[in-house]
C-alpha cells in the first residue's frame, strides 16, 4: 500500500497568514493527489483534485502543487471558515490511501 | 440538490452483520463510481470500498476484504454496504462517496460525501 504522509499534523495560524501543508507518498503518485478539508462533526469535502486542479466552488485561495512524492496545499490568506482538518488522498493505486491529516487552528 | 444519505448504523456486538445504505439524489446514480470511506473516532479517513457504475469492478480495503460486500441498485439509486464479522476496529463513522472521475487527468476523487451513519461494535 501507498503510505501517505502529511506535515505538520497541526499548525496554529491566525486570519489572514498563508498556510501551506504537505504531503509526502511512499511512491510516486505523478498527478494523482486529491485534498479535503474536514470540519468537527461534518463530512469531508474535496478541495483540490489532480493535485492543483480546484474543485467548483472552492475559494481561489487554495492551491496545489507538486508532482512525484511531494505534494503541497496552500492557503493564501487564511478565513475565519477554514480552520479545520485537512487531508491529501493518493488516487494513483487501489487501496487508496489518506494522509493522517494537518489540523489548522487559530493562533 | 446532489444529495447522498446513509442509513443503517447502529450497537451491534463482535461477530454479527449489519448492512448500511446510501441513498442517491439529485444526480444520475448509474452514471457514477460509488466508494465507502469510513472514519474510527477521533482519527483520519480510511477508504473501504469501491464499486464501479455498472457493478463491476469492486475493490475493498484488506481489513474488510471477505467480511464487507458492497452493492448497488441502480434503479433504486442505492449503495449498500454489508458487513458481517465486524470486530471491535470496525467501529467508525461510514460515509458513502460518490466517484468523480477526470477524464481529462485520469484523476478519481470522491467529490460527494454523506453525512455518516455511526458503526459501534462493542459487546
Amino acid at each position: 500500500d501507498i503510505q501517505m504522509t502529511q506535515s505538520p499534523s497541526s499548525l496554529s495560524a491566525s486570519v489572514g497568514d498563508r498556510v501551506t501543508i504537505a504531503c509526502r507518498a511512499s511512491l510516486s503518485l505523478y498527478t494523482y493527489l486529491n485534498w479535503y478539508q474536514q470540519k468537527p462533526g461534518k463530512a469531508p469535502k474535496l478541495l483540490i483534485y489532480a493535485t492543483s486542479r480546484l474543485q467548483s466552488g472552492v475559494p481561489s485561495r487554495f492551491s496545489g502543487s507538486g508532482s512525484g512524492t511531494e505534494f503541497t496545499l496552500t492557503i493564501s490568506g487564511l478565513q475565519p471558515e477554514d480552520f479545520a482538518t485537512y487531508y491529501c488522498q493518493q488516487s494513483y493505486s487501489t487501496p487508496w490511501t489518506f494522509g493522517q491529516g494537518t489540523k489548522v487552528e487559530i493562533k | 440538490e446532489v444529495q447522498l444519505v446513509e442509513s443503517g448504523g447502529g450497537l451491534v456486538q463482535p461477530g454479527e452483520s449489519l448492512r448500511l445504505s446510501c441513498a442517491a439524489s439529485g444526480f444520475i446514480f448509474s452514471s457514477f463510481r460509488m466508494n465507502w470511506v469510513r472514519q474510527a473516532p477521533g482519527k483520519g479517513l480510511e477508504w473501504v470500498s469501491y464499486i464501479s457504475n455498472t457493478g463491476t469492478p469492486i475493490y475493498y480495503a484488506d481489513s474488510v476484504k471477505g467480511r464487507f460486500t458492497v452493492s448497488r441498485d441502480n434503479a433504486e439509486d442505492s449503495l449498500y454496504l454489508q458487513m458481517n464479522s465486524l470486530r471491535a476496529e470496525d467501529t467508525a463513522v461510514y460515509y458513502c462517496a460518490r466517484g468523480y472521475y477526470d477524464v481529462l487527468t485520469t484523476n478519481d476523487a470522491f467529490d460527494i460525501w454523506g453525512q455518516g451513519t455511526l458503526v459501534t461494535v462493542s459487546s
